[in-house]
């Protein structure tokens, strides 16, 4: 079945790096565009990023916009979001999921927990 | 940027009371309006895409229009399973924005 796995979160300190992946099966996954949508603790949905099919369109939200960095590895049916320069208010679980143009987003992975202390 | 509000904030209601739900576009985009089921602890769940095409297998109580940029999702018949925060979305043009959420419970 259609499956999205996200792996890579954590506990990490203000100011460093972490890299998100998010291994999907079950449907062709370069046929997709992909996107990554986090969830602050009790608080609403907020989308961050899409990526084309080839890689080569991304878009970012304004508030992950320099710092975090969406790509793709279609030969490993993987997605990843690198994010650096982590701040407080990244705290968040993050989802990724799959995105389909006329749509929205279909298929959602159970999220990944970052946890960002000052 | 696109921005995307919703009424009420929550809502209480009894078990087979309609329920409506409204979501509005600070602008045009047309029919790119998704619904989204949110139960607690939960992954988000599509409901409506298109602003009144129904997810197959989701329940027919359940339906989504549009009006300008007036979007509203109705359930026709509220069902304790439906407990949870439901989210609007337009994913016309990035950035993909979410509404802020409505909580729905039983009275």
């Amino acid at each position: 079945q259609v499956q999205l796995v996200e792996s890579g979160g954590g506990l990490v300190k203000a100011g460093e790096s972490l890299r998100l992946s998010c291994a999907a099966s079950g449907f062709t996954f370069s046929d997709y565009y992909m996107t990554w949508i986090r969830q602050a603790p009790g608080k609403g949905l907020e989308w961050l990023s899409f990526i084309s099919t080839t890689g080569s369109i991304t878009h970012y939200a304004d508030s992950v916009q320099g710092r975090f960095t969406i790509s793709r590895d279609n030969a490993k049916n993987s997605l990843f979001l690198q994010m650096n320069s982590l701040r407080a208010d990244d705290t968040a679980v993050y989802y990724c999921a799959r995105f389909y143009g006329g749509v929205g987003s279909d298929t959602w992975g159970r999220g990944t927990l970052v946890t960002v202390s000052s | 940027d696109i921005q995307m509000t919703q009424s009420p904030s929550s809502l209480s209601a009894s078990v087979g009371d309609r329920v409506t739900i409204t979501c509005r576009a600070s602008q045009g985009i047309t029919h790119y309006l998704a619904w989204y089921q949110q139960k607690a602890g939960k992954v988000p769940k599509l409901l409506i895409y298109a602003a009144s095409a129904l997810r197959s297998g989701v329940p027919s109580r359940f339906s989504g229009s549009e009006s300008g940029t007036d979007f509203t999702l109705t359930i026709s018949s509220l069902q304790p399973e439906d407990v949870a925060t439901y989210y609007c979305q337009s994913y016309n043009s990035p950035p993909h924005t979410f509404g802020p959420g409505t909580k729905v419970e039983i009275k």
